[in-house]
């Protein structure tokens, strides 16, 4: 299976800057099929890039997803109160898909 | 809108049989894949497998030998057994539309399901 590698573990920003976040896979993905999730304490995780770099409905364009074969980047331009959080990526390029550990954003 | 709805018992005993069934509204179960996905108390993600609406499925080779997963297509619910469990299987269980190839748009809200003497 593919494993999935994110970095870095945890994130300390104030609001107003920029998160970058990276997703390493120990294998190409086919078809960049890759997603990035939020997941706020208790609740499901909510879905936000799929393909690497599309958005799901309804998400702010300040999040933004990029990258290709191995190395995918995740990026929220400007941190609002509501965007920290716990970040996950996916691959469902090969089965079983699989998850990143997880990437915290915390405030500063 | 599509909901997803997670019920089952919330304590199980280790060596028995872990049930959660996923019931769908919004949606017919009949012609998608749906999976389902925990996750340990402060931990990641695992996909444990994904069953069709035809009651065709696909379990992680790591949970293989233990799962087995249903539709009802009467009731528009999917269903999980895990059986011979041990503490190492408490988590929350989510159920989510999408098969092995996709990502996850709709999710349930969870269910914890502790496994304890």
């Amino acid at each position: 299976e593919i494993v999935l590698t994110q970095s870095p573990g945890s994130l300390s920003l104030s609001p107003g800057e920029r998160a970058t976040l990276s997703c390493r896979a120990s294998q190409s993905i086919a078809g960049s099929y890759l997603a990035w999730y939020q997941q706020k304490p208790g609740q499901a995780p909510r879905l936000l890039i799929y393909g690497a770099s599309s958005r799901a409905t309804g998400i702010p364009d300040r999040f933004s997803g990029s990258g290709s074969g191995t190395d995918f980047t995740f990026t929220i331009s400007r941190l609002e109160p509501e965007d920290f959080a716990v970040y996950y990526c996916q691959q469902y390029g090969s089965t079983p898909p699989t998850f990143g550990q997880g990437t915290k954003v915390e405030i500063k | 809108q599509v909901q997803l709805q997670e019920s089952g018992p919330r304590l199980v005993k280790p060596s028995e049989t872990l049930s959660v069934t996923c019931t769908v509204s919004g949606d017919s179960i009949s012609t998608k894949y749906w999976s389902w996905i925990r996750q340990p108390a402060g931990k990641g993600l695992e996909w444990i497998g994904r069953v069709h609406g035809s009651d065709n499925t696909i379990y992680n080779p790591s949970l293989k030998s233990r799962v087995t997963m249903s539709v009802d297509t009467s009731k528009n619910q999917f269903s999980l057994r895990l059986n011979s469990v041990t503490a190492a299987d408490t988590a929350v269980y989510y159920c989510a539309r999408g098969g092995g190839g996709s990502y996850y748009e709709y999710w349930g809200q969870g269910t914890l399901v502790t496994v304890s003497s």
